[in-house]
């Protein structure tokens, strides 16, 4: 079946605009993350939807981030006011959750930033 | 929250060799550790998890040890073969379940 899909895979922004990407888990999938990758980098934890509950968002590095999810199905991840920084590779990743009693975490492919 | 640490950042072993990368956390209510490996421009994919109710899992040449009382648990690849070369990433659970903290990574080498 279709995996986590992501949009769009690449983006370049100037400095100090917003973006925003998208990202499409797994049908049925309660849980869904989004990390951050810099470059050579380990997984950085964002945020966090599982279900109708509160998101856990303890990873949003500053108030320029923010994220939105739709039930279950759509999320979008919005940074206001791009700095260079915030170059990185944004991944989300989606899994059955507590309910399924499945915690594998399946990842999308990516949206590459670019803040230039 | 959870910490986990992870150590070498960097290995690299002759093909056919043994793997071993060691992983630390600081919650000890944490119950799920999982290891994904990311290939070189790719996404990260599970490849072996354990609970903690066992202390060792085995998956043909990987195996993931861990030691509740100490907080740590380790990775162990047999046999290696160059298409092991990848980033390891150890994680765990903290309290939440199906939150996981990821540690920072570890970049096998496998040299043919």
């Amino acid at each position: 079946g279709a995996g986590v899909s992501q949009s769009p895979s690449n983006k370049v922004t100037e400095k100090g605009k917003d973006v925003e990407l998208r990202c499409d888990p797994i049908s049925g999938h309660t849980a869904l993350y989004w990390y951050r990758q810099r470059l050579g980098q380990g997984l950085e934890f964002l945020i966090y939807f599982q279900g109708n509950s509160a998101p856990d968002k303890s990873g949003l590095p500053s108030d320029r981030f923010s994220a939105e999810r739709t039930g279950e199905s759509v999320s979008t991840l919005t940074i206001q006011r791009t700095q260079q920084e915030d170059s990185a590779v944004y991944l989300c990743a989606s899994s059955l959750g507590i309910a399924g009693g499945n915690y594998e975490q399946y990842f999308g492919p990516g949206t590459r930033l670019t803040v230039t | 929250g959870e910490n986990v640490e992870q150590h070498p950042s960097t290995l690299s072993v002759q093909e056919g060799d043994s793997a071993v990368i060691k992983c630390t956390y600081s919650d000890s209510a944490s119950n799920y550790f999982p290891w994904y490996k990311q290939e070189l421009g790719k996404r990260p994919q599970l490849i072996i998890d354990i609970r903690s109710n066992v202390g060792e899992k085995k998956d043909q040449r990987i195996a993931v040890t861990l030691n509740k009382t100490a907080k740590h648990f380790s990775l162990h690849i047999t046999e290696t073969q160059p298409e092991d070369s990848a980033v390891y990433f150890c994680a765990a659970n903290g309290a939440s379940y199906d939150k996981v903290i990821f540690g920072p990574g570890t970049s096998l080498s496998v040299i043919p």
